[in-house]
């Protein structure tokens, strides 16, 4: 069984820098086909795409976010990272990492979320 | 970017009833749609996805319908857990996007 695990700050100050990591166990982050993606979704609202990352490092970025995002993968590790840079009040949400099984397929595994306010 | 308009975007409803949530694409995607349902507190679970697949293990109730830019999430006898929240989201073409949400609430 796939599990995905989220970890890092909870709490980031304003103008700085949000970074996640996403553990992957009971598999491995280097098959084929698997892309691994950050998803987030404001307290009380909807999901929003923030980005995919391949094993091979290929990136796939939301242009709304994309001068602020990077995501990187760790296969040695079986990890990929989130970074998100010059974060604002509206950054606040609950950041999933989560999987999909092939290109334009959704996301089948889940981490369980990590929630990351952006407060002074 | 593609949007993606669900409607409505809560319904009251009692167990046993059929329940219909709509979602409509800004343009074209094929079949490329999924469903989540999403329970409070937790992550997001594939009930359908290519518009019509039903994820091995979800229940026969739930079906899907739909190409182009409408497609139609039905649950055909409503069980108390199906309480719950449901998205659709759009896998044709990047930026990745999901709709607004449907909340389906006991009547």
């Amino acid at each position: 069984q796939l599990l995905l695990q989220e970890s890092g700050p909870g709490l980031v100050r304003p103008s700085e820098t949000l970074s996640l990591t996403c553990t992957v166990s009971g598999g491995s982050i280097s098959s084929r086909s698997y892309y691994w993606d950050w998803i987030r979704q404001p307290p009380g609202k909807g999901l929003e795409w923030i980005g995919s990352v391949y094993y091979t490092g290929n990136t796939y970025y939301n242009p709304s976010l994309k001068s602020r995002v990077t995501i990187s993968v760790d296969t040695s590790n079986n990890q990929f990272s989130l970074n998100l840079t010059a974060v604002t009040a509206a950054d606040t949400a609950l950041y999933y990492c989560a999987k999909t099984w092939g290109w334009r397929r959704p996301y089948d595994y889940w981490g369980q979320g990590a929630l990351v306010t952006v407060s002074s | 970017d593609i949007q993606m308009t669900q409607s409505p975007s809560s319904v009251s409803a009692s167990v046993g009833d059929r329940v219909t949530i709509t979602c409509r694409a800004s343009q074209g995607i094929s079949s490329w749609l999924a469903w989540y349902q999403q329970k409070p507190g937790k992550a997001p679970k594939v009930l359908i996805y290519t518009a019509t697949s039903l994820l091995s293990g979800v229940p026969s109730r739930f079906s899907g319908s739909g190409s182009g830019t409408d497609f139609t999430l039905t649950i055909s006898s409503l069980q108390p857990e199906d309480f719950a929240t449901y998205f659709c989201q759009q896998t044709d073409s990047f930026p990745l996007t999901f709709g607004g949400g449907t909340k389906v609430e006991i009547k």
